[in-house]
């Protein structure tokens, strides 16, 4: 079965760049889009990215999208870190068969 | 302003039965593909399936494959998730989204309790 891993958790200071990765387990990552989902605590989730590396009209161009094969990666990059960036972040992409799959998730602290 | 709007919540008892639904406007509903996405309480995201309402072209996670069903009724912009005998299992906040660039609907939380 395919999976998505990411860290459980980062964390960084305001003002800072944090980068957030999301590994393959098999094939190629380069294969299938990569989105890219932000969730508050008690909050619906929203599309940060989509399409490996397209914002949705209203998400700031601090948050950026990028896949690098040599790794089979996705990576979210969030540029000056604000505390209302702090939530979790789910990479998605597809399997071979085009359903839908989730990494675990991570935590972001802006502390 | 697209948005998704959501069914609100429900309280069921196992072996019931249940279809929540996920009504789109601001946009044209035929043209994208809508998600359904389970969390379990205090757990991450799950991908379930998706539909594409302008054909019903419907695609299942496997760990979803004949435990739910997706369906669309175009003429009126509504997708919806449903089950035919409800589990305790099956407890959670359930999202729909426009996939793949959203928006997100509000959640419907489903609690299947005797």
């Amino acid at each position: 079965n395919f999976m998505l891993t990411q860290p459980h958790s980062v964390s960084e200071s305001p003002g800072k760049t944090v980068t957030i990765s999301c590994t393959g387990s098999s094939g190629s990552i380069a294969s299938n889009y990569v989105q890219w989902y932000q969730q508050r605590p008690g909050s619906a989730p929203t599309t940060v990215i989509y399409e490996d590396n397209q914002r949705p009209s209203g998400v700031p161009d601090r948050f950026s999208g990028s896949i690098d094969s040599s790794s089979n990666s996705a990576s979210l990059t969030i540029s000056g870190l604000k505390t209302e960036d702090e939530a979790d972040y789910y990479c998605q992409s597809y399997d071979s068969s085009n359903r839908g799959v989730f990494g675990g998730g991570t935590k972001l602290t802006v502390l | 302003e697209v948005q998704l709007v959501q069914s609100g919540a429900e309280v069921k008892k196992p072996g019931e039965s249940l279809k929540i639904s996920c009504k789109g406007s601001g946009y044209s509903f035929t043209s994208y593909w809508i998600g359904w996405v389970r969390q379990m309480p205090g757990k991450g995201l799950e991908w379930m399936g998706i539909i594409y309402p302008g054909d019903s072209d419907t695609r299942y996670s496997p760990s979803f494959q004949g435990q739910v069903t997706i369906s669309a009724d175009k003429s009126i912009s509504t997708a919806y998730l449903q089950w035919s005998s409800l589990k305790a299992s099956d407890t959670a906040m359930y999202y729909c989204a426009r996939h793949p660039l959203g928006p997100w609907g509000q959640g419907t939380l489903v609690t299947v309790s005797s």
